[in-house]
């Protein structure tokens, strides 16, 4: 079945330094790719999305890109800010049957002043 | 805006105790599903349905149901409440066609005592 698999968290990051977080999947067929946020104490928030091969997602300063050669889908945002300070999930959307949306395990990012 | 309203942020119960969790969207969202969030294991899909009246197990449907009767509604029952099943509850409404992301609610805390 389809998987989603990110790097472990904590992940902790001085202000304005360079923030990768790596996601690859196991899916058949096409599936639509997603980054989520989650602050503390709220729901999940769609940060950004990718539905096809090459495709980049891209928002208040965070980009994936849809690369199928590697099954990867890694977030990267070139300088972070305190308010960045959220639990990331990579997720994927399955192709076929039921529109059912696999998450990873989520990291978490902590970024300091 | 897409709003999905979880009736409650907190929930305390007892073990052995039928629990009703109740989820509502308003934007005609034909997909509607419930998630519980783990620390470690991210987030794993209990039920889903796809219309009212419908439903399909996720993941970890054991010890859960789940009721659609109308489609802006759709709840996760409990039937006998056990300490296992002390965890965040998220649930998320999409639409149902392809590539489009879910939206979803702020969560329920539910501690079982």
């Amino acid at each position: 079945g389809d998987s989603v698999t990110q790097m472990e968290g904590p992940v902790t990051l001085s202000e304005e330094a360079f923030l990768t977080i790596n996601c690859t999947y196991t899916a058949t067929g096409y599936p639509s790719l997603f980054w989520y946020v989650q602050y503390p104490g709220e729901g999940l928030q769609l940060l950004l999305k990718a539905t096809k091969a090459d495709d980049k997602g891209s928002n208040k300063g965070f980009e994936a890109t849809y690369r199928k050669e590697t099954t990867s889908f890694h977030l990267e945002k070139g300088s972070v800010q305190v308010s960045d300070s959220a639990v990331y999930f990579c997720a994927l959307l399955g192709s076929g049957g039921y529109q059912k949306v696999t998450f990873g395990t989520g990291t978490k990012l902590q970024v300091i002043p | 805006d897409v709003k999905v309203t979880q009736s409650s942020r907190y929930l305390v119960k007892r073990t052995g105790e039928k629990v009703f969790l109740e989820c509502v969207q308003d934007m005609d969202h034909e997909n509607m599903f419930w998630y519980r969030q783990d620390p470690g294991l991210g987030l794993r899909l209990i039920y889903f349905s796809y219309d009212v009246k419908m439903k399909e197990k996720g993941d970890i449907p054991e010890g859960y149901s789940v009721s659609r009767e109308k489609k802006e509604r759709f709840s996760l029952i409990l039937e006998s409440a056990s300490t296992n099943q002390t965890s965040m509850y998220l649930c998320a409404s999409s639409k149902g066609h392809p590539n489009t992301e879910a939206f979803f609610g702020q969560g329920t805390r539910l501690t079982v005592v």
